[in-house]
């Protein structure tokens, strides 16, 4: 069955720090690609997505890139902010099944 | 639009007590999906419904657990008896059919504590 995997966190940086949280995945075919955003007591959040190999999803700084040769989709972003302190989940689903399989996701702390 | 809304945020019970957890998706959106996070095991499919019909209850953990749609602007998630090993947070997310990347759409969240 298809399944992601993140790096664990929590994941401590300084303010204007570069962010790169892992992502790969198993899954068969072409799914599409998200990551989304916890932020204290909500809900998640969709952050960016990508539906196709190659494609680049961005969003408020944050970017990330479908590598399907390396089953990755790493999220980046050069300066991180006080207010990016959250659970980043990356996720997966397929066109014909429409609920998401999600990672573990990952505590971001950023100290000012 | 008010986004996903659930109801209660929150519900202290003790065990063996019936909970029943109370979502209005978005109006407009055919799908409607219930999630359950906890520490242990993350973020966990539970069911998904399509214009009402239920689609994937597999990930439902036992007879405990039952969902309803009556009809296109509520869903209720029910756990009778419920257990400690319950407790978690529960989300509601919908979804529009149309689109191609199947972006979903989160409630708040209700917390359940089993006592």
């Amino acid at each position: 069955g298809d399944s992601v995997t993140q790096m664990e966190g929590p994941v401590t940086l300084s303010e204007e720090a570069f962010l790169t949280i892992n992502c790969t995945y198993t899954a068969t075919g072409y799914p599409s690609l998200f990551w989304y955003v916890q932020y204290p007591g909500e809900g998640l959040q969709l952050l960016l997505k990508a539906t196709k190999a190659d494609d680049k999803g961005s969003n408020k700084g944050f970017e990330a890139t479908y590598r399907k040769e390396t089953t990755s989709f790493h999220l980046e972003k050069g300066s991180v902010q006080v207010s990016d302190s959250a659970v980043y989940f990356c996720a997966l689903s397929h066109t014909g099944r429409r609920a998401l399989t999600f990672g573990s996701g990952t505590r971001l702390q950023v100290q000012p | 639009d008010a986004g996903v809304i659930q109801s209660p945020r929150h519900e202290v019970t003790e065990m063996g007590q019936e909970v029943t957890l109370r979502c209005k998706p978005i109006s407009g959106h055919d799908y409607l999906f219930w999630y359950r996070q906890t520490m242990m095991r993350g973020l966990e499919l539970l069911i998904y419904f399509n214009n009402n019909v239920p689609i994937d209850d597999s990930g439902m953990p036992e007879d405990r657990f039952s969902a309803k749609m009556p009809n296109a602007s509520f869903s209720t998630l029910k756990i009778q008896p419920s257990e400690p090993r319950d407790s978690a947070v529960y989300f509601c997310a919908s979804s529009p059919t149309s689109g191609d990347y199947n972006e979903q759409f989160f409630g708040p969240g209700t917390r359940l504590t089993v006592l």
